[in-house]
């Protein structure tokens, strides 16, 4: 199985300002037949499901602010928020979809300092 | 609009089974898969199960495999996930997922399982 790690487990920022999460694969998710990265980024935010907001590793799903962008290959990859907006608070997670079984970090819960 | 209606969810004592559905509609199924992902009360996120649109291809986590098993009706646009030999540990809340191939694009509100004595 592919083990999915993310870090911090918690991070507060100040309103404005720029949001880092970290995502690290046990094993490299970019398939070689297509150049793609098998990764994406979820959105869960108190009492709703999670929210797709970036697959294929940095692709911005349609209607995702423009402040979130994700990047990295192979095993480590990034989610940024540039500019943190209170609506962000949230728990934000990595997912791998390279093979089965598909797995999850443990999540990120990002608080307004 | 696509919408994933989850329903089937209750209090089931260990060993019990429970048959969870999910009602799908506002897509067509052409090249899609269709999974459950499941969240413990205050935990993160864990796949259980997917189906390809043709029903050709299934896959579990070991976890579960040999106890649940995830089936499509075509004709009713309905996900099904029977659950047997229910553990304490299978307590969550319940998401249907539509994958864009396995990319989670739309999901469910969930449904909650509780597996208690």
């Amino acid at each position: 199985d592919i083990v999915m790690s993310q870090s911090p487990d918690s991070l507060a920022v100040s309103l404005g300002e720029r949001a880092t999460i970290n995502c690290r694969s046990s094993r490299s998710v970019l398939a070689s037949s297509n150049n793609k990265n098998f990764l994406s980024w979820f959105q869960q935010k108190p009492g709703q499901p999670p929210k797709l907001l970036i697959s294929r590793a940095s692709t911005r799903e349609s209607g995702v602010p423009d402040r979130f962008s994700g990047s990295g290959s192979g095993t480590d990859f990034t989610l940024t928020i540039s500019s943190l907006q209170a609506e962000d608070v949230a728990v934000y997670y990595c997912q791998q979809y390279y093979g089965a079984p598909i797995t999850f970090g443990q999540g990120t819960r990002l608080e307004i300092k | 609009e696509v919408q994933l209606v989850e329903s089937g969810g209750d209090l089931v004592q260990p060993g019990g089974s429970l048959r969870l559905s999910c009602a799908a509609s506002g897509f067509t199924y052409s090249n899609l898969w269709l999974h459950w992902v499941r969240q413990a009360p205050g935990k993160g996120l864990e796949w259980v199960a997917n189906i390809k649109f043709d029903g050709s291809e299934k896959y579990y986590v070991d976890s579960v495999r040999g106890r649940f098993t995830i089936s499509r009706d075509s004709s009713k646009d309905l996900l099904s996930l029977q659950m047997n030999s229910l553990r304490v540990e299978d307590t969550a809340v319940y998401y249907c997922v539509r994958g864009s191939g396995w990319i989670f694009d739309h999901w469910g509100q969930g449904i909650r399982v509780t597996v208690s004595s």
